[in-house]
């Protein structure tokens, strides 16, 4: 089975703190995202990667950066945190192309205080 | 731009009754569709995807959709609903058929409840 670990489940963080929110999939996939689940809002893209040390801005990229050193691994960074921030993150991988079932984490519920 | 729509926020049904969730996407060619379920507290999971041929696409835990190109449309139904099919529902689709590097557009979810 594919597996994707997002290695922070629960975090309760500071205004103004950083913030690594880390992901691993151990399926050698080429693609990688970070989406943010809010209620009413769905899922909303941040960044995804396609490749090592590439990555593309979602819809929402503001106040977040990524970095994608080996293949495996994906980070989410969130350089000053503020409240609003506060949300549920979802991280995901799948091969490459279009069609490819996405395989997700089991998110990280990140607070901001 | 592709957008996707899920009009019905919460829906609540009983056990054994059947289920219809609805799913209108806006794409100008045959986009690739899909549908997630999220169990409270975890990630997304796939139940199915239509890419193209037959328009009835069979799924996991007896889920199926129907895609009709004519009503921009891929419902999802399943015929007798049990208690554990209690969960978040969401529709999605593929951002770039054809030149897509895999990333999805979703909808907002719908939530269903499930009665005794």
């Amino acid at each position: 089975d594919v597996k994707v670990t997002q290695s922070s489940r629960y975090l309760v963080k500071r205004t103004g703190e950083k913030v690594f929110l880390e992901c691993v999939q151990d399926m050698d996939h080429e693609n990688m995202f970070w989406y943010r689940q809010d209620p009413g809002l769905g899922l909303r893209l941040i960044y995804f990667s396609y490749d090592v040390k590439m990555k593309e801005k979602g819809d929402i990229p503001e106040g977040y950066s990524v970095s994608r050193e080996k293949k495996e691994r994906f980070s989410l960074i969130l350089e000053s945190a503020s409240t609003n921030q506060t949300s549920m993150y979802l991280c995901a991988s799948s091969p490459p192309g279009g069609g490819n079932t996405i395989y997700f984490g089991e998110g990280s519920w990140l607070t901001v205080v | 731009a592709q957008s996707v729509t899920q009009p019905d926020i919460h829906i609540t049904v009983s056990e054994g009754a059947s289920l219809e969730l609805r799913c209108n996407y806006s794409y100008g060619a045959t986009p690739y569709l899909f549908w997630y379920v999220q169990s409270p507290g975890q990630g997304l999971q796939l139940l199915l995807k239509y890419f193209s041929g037959d328009t009835l696409v069979q799924g996991i835990k007896g889920f199926e959709a129907e895609f009709k190109r004519s009503q921009s449309s891929f419902n999802l139904r399943k015929p007798s609903v049990h208690w554990s099919d209690a969960a978040e529902y969401f529709c999605a689709v593929d951002n770039d058929y054809g030149g897509s590097q895999g990333n999805l557009i979703f909808g907002k979810g719908t939530k269903l409840s499930v009665k005794p």
